[in-house]
């Protein structure tokens, strides 16, 4: 069955850090790859996505991911955290036919000045 | 820039009465979505919706779940009877297309409490 898994349910960094989320997903082809950022309160923000190509996607306020097909990983990544980045982050994939999205159980992540 | 809305943001309802969640989808987007998030739990996928008729719906869109576009701009959820079970965040999106590159915009959810 199809199914994403973000091993990291609460992570906290240092301002200024640097930061991996972790997302693995099993699927048997290379699905569609989101990374969403729900901040208290909001709805969800699409922060990048990957469909084909260069494997490392830029997204919006400042942050990356690498897809590796051999890890089945689609890891989030930034520099460096600022506070505001304190959200809750989801890893979804939508199958090559398109239609719903499958989502991680979310990794929470909280900045500590 | 355009914006899914949801209304409201916070319901309260006993067991067994009948809900209605409203969305207000982007406007020329073509599908639509509703999704739940159970406190703790991760998003979960119930229904999306195309040219008036349902795509495709989870196993957890029973026959206690319908969705409607009742006109051009509304996308309503109704559970007939609610259930504790059913008490959670529900998500509205909307796309373009139902291609995986299209991206889902979701709206700021209604947070639904069963007593």
């Amino acid at each position: 069955a199809q199914s994403v898994t973000q091993p990291d349910i609460h992570i906290t960094v240092s301002e200024g850090a640097s930061l991996e989320l972790r997302c693995n997903y099993s699927y048997g082809a290379t699905p569609y790859l989101f990374w969403y950022v729900q901040s208290p309160g909001q709805g969800l923000q699409l922060l990048l996505k990957y469909f084909s190509g260069d494997t490392l996607v830029q997204g919006i306020k400042g942050f990356e991911a690498e897809f590796k097909r051999s890890q089945s990983s689609f890891n989030l990544r930034k520099p460096s955290v600022h506070w505001s980045d304190a959200a809750e982050y989801f890893c979804a994939v939508v199958p090559n036919q398109g239609g719903k999205l499958i989502f991680g159980q979310g990794t929470e992540l909280s900045v500590k000045p | 820039e355009p914006e899914v809305t949801q209304t409201p943001s916070h319901q309260v309802t006993q067991m067994g009465q009948e809900v209605i969640l409203r969305c207000v989808p982007i406007s020329n987007h073509l599908y639509f979505y509703w999704y739940r998030q159970i406190l703790g739990q991760k998003v979960e996928f119930l229904v999306s919706f195309y040219n008036n008729e349902i795509s495709e719906k989870s196993e957890i869109f029973d026959d206690q779940f319908s969705v409607e576009r009742p006109d051009g701009s509304n996308f309503t959820l109704k559970i007939r009877s609610t259930k504790l079970e059913d008490s959670a965040m529900y998500f509205c999106a909307s796309s373009m297309s139902l291609a995986g590159a299209s991206e889902q915009f979701f709206g700021p959810g209604t947070r639904l409490t069963v007593l």
